[in-house]
C-alpha cells in the first residue's frame, strides 16, 4: 500500500469555519492531488502539486486554497467552510515515471460535514 | 466535453459470470495511460489495471482484463468469473501529461452488484 495519510479522517464544521486537511506521504514522489468525491460526479480536481511550492488549480479549485512547504506534505484549506463543500476529500500521489509507474495512489479520504 | 464517459451508473452480474464495465475516453494526446480502480462500500480507491497508449497488447491481472480499442477510444474492463467481493464502484481513469506534469482524469463510476 502506498504510504498516503490523510487527517482528519472525519470532521464535522460549522458554515464559515476555516478547515485544513493535510495529506502527508512517505514515498518521495513528486506529484499531489485533492480530489474531491460527490455522487454522481465522480472524482473531481480541486488542486494539484508537481513540486514543493508548485501547485495548480483542478477544475472545482474556488473556495480552496493549497500548500506544499514539503515534499511529504499537501494541505488543503477551506477558507469559510460552506454546505456545498461537504464531500469526501481524498489525496493522491503519482511518482511521473513512465509506464505503470504513473499510477494515481489514494489516501482512504476524508469525511467533511459542513453544517 | 468529457474526458472519460461511464454510461452505466449500475451493473448488475450473476456470480461467477463474466461482466464489461463501459468507459470511452477523449485526448488528442499521443501518450497516455488508461487505468481502472474499484471503490468499495468501505470507501479505499484501489488500483486494479493500468494500459498504456502505446501498449500493443490489452492489459490483464489475474481475473481483470482491458479491452483496449485504439480507434474507438474506449477501454472497457472485464472481469472474469465475479465473486460477491467484486460488489462496488469502479471508476476508469486518464492520464495526460500537460505542461505541469500528469493531469488525472476520472469518470462517474459505474456501480456494480454481484448476485448470488
Amino acid at each position: 500500500d502506498a504510504g498516503i495519510t490523510q487527517s482528519p479522517r472525519h470532521k464535522v464544521t460549522e458554515t464559515g469555519t476555516p478547515v485544513t486537511l493535510r495529506c502527508h506521504q512517505t514515498e518521495n514522489h513528486r506529484y499531489m492531488y485533492w480530489y474531491r468525491q460527490d455522487p454522481g460526479h465522480g472524482l473531481r480536481l480541486i488542486h494539484y502539486s508537481y513540486g514543493v511550492k508548485d501547485t495548480d488549480k483542478g477544475e472545482v479549485s474556488d473556495g480552496y486554497s493549497v500548500s506544499r512547504s514539503k515534499t511529504e506534505d499537501f494541505l488543503l484549506t477551506l477558507e469559510s467552510a460552506t454546505s456545498s463543500q461537504t464531500s469526501v476529500y481524498f489525496c493522491a500521489i503519482s511518482e511521473g515515471a513512465s509506464g505503470v509507474g504513473n499510477t494515481i495512489y489514494f489516501g482512504e479520504g476524508s469525511w467533511l460535514t459542513v453544517v | 466535453a468529457q474526458k472519460i464517459t461511464q454510461t452505466q451508473p449500475g451493473m448488475f452480474v450473476q456470480e461467477k459470470e463474466a461482466v464489461t464495465l463501459d468507459c470511452t475516453y477523449d485526448t488528442s494526446d499521443p501518450s497516455y495511460g488508461l487505468f481502472w480502480y474499484k471503490q468499495p462500500s468501505s470507501g479505499e480507491m484501489i488500483f486494479l489495471i493500468y494500459q498504456g497508449s502505446y501498449d500493443q497488447q490489452n492489459a490483464t491481472e489475474g481475473r481483470y482484463s482491458l479491452n483496449f480499442q485504439k480507434a474507438r477510444k474506449s477501454a472497457n474492463l472485464v472481469i472474469s468469473a465475479s465473486q460477491l467481493g467484486d460488489s462496488a464502484m469502479y471508476f476508469c481513469a486518464m492520464r495526460e501529461l500537460s505542461n505541469t506534469g500528469n493531469q488525472f482524469y476520472f469518470g462517474t463510476g459505474t456501480s456494480l452488484t454481484v448476485i448470488p
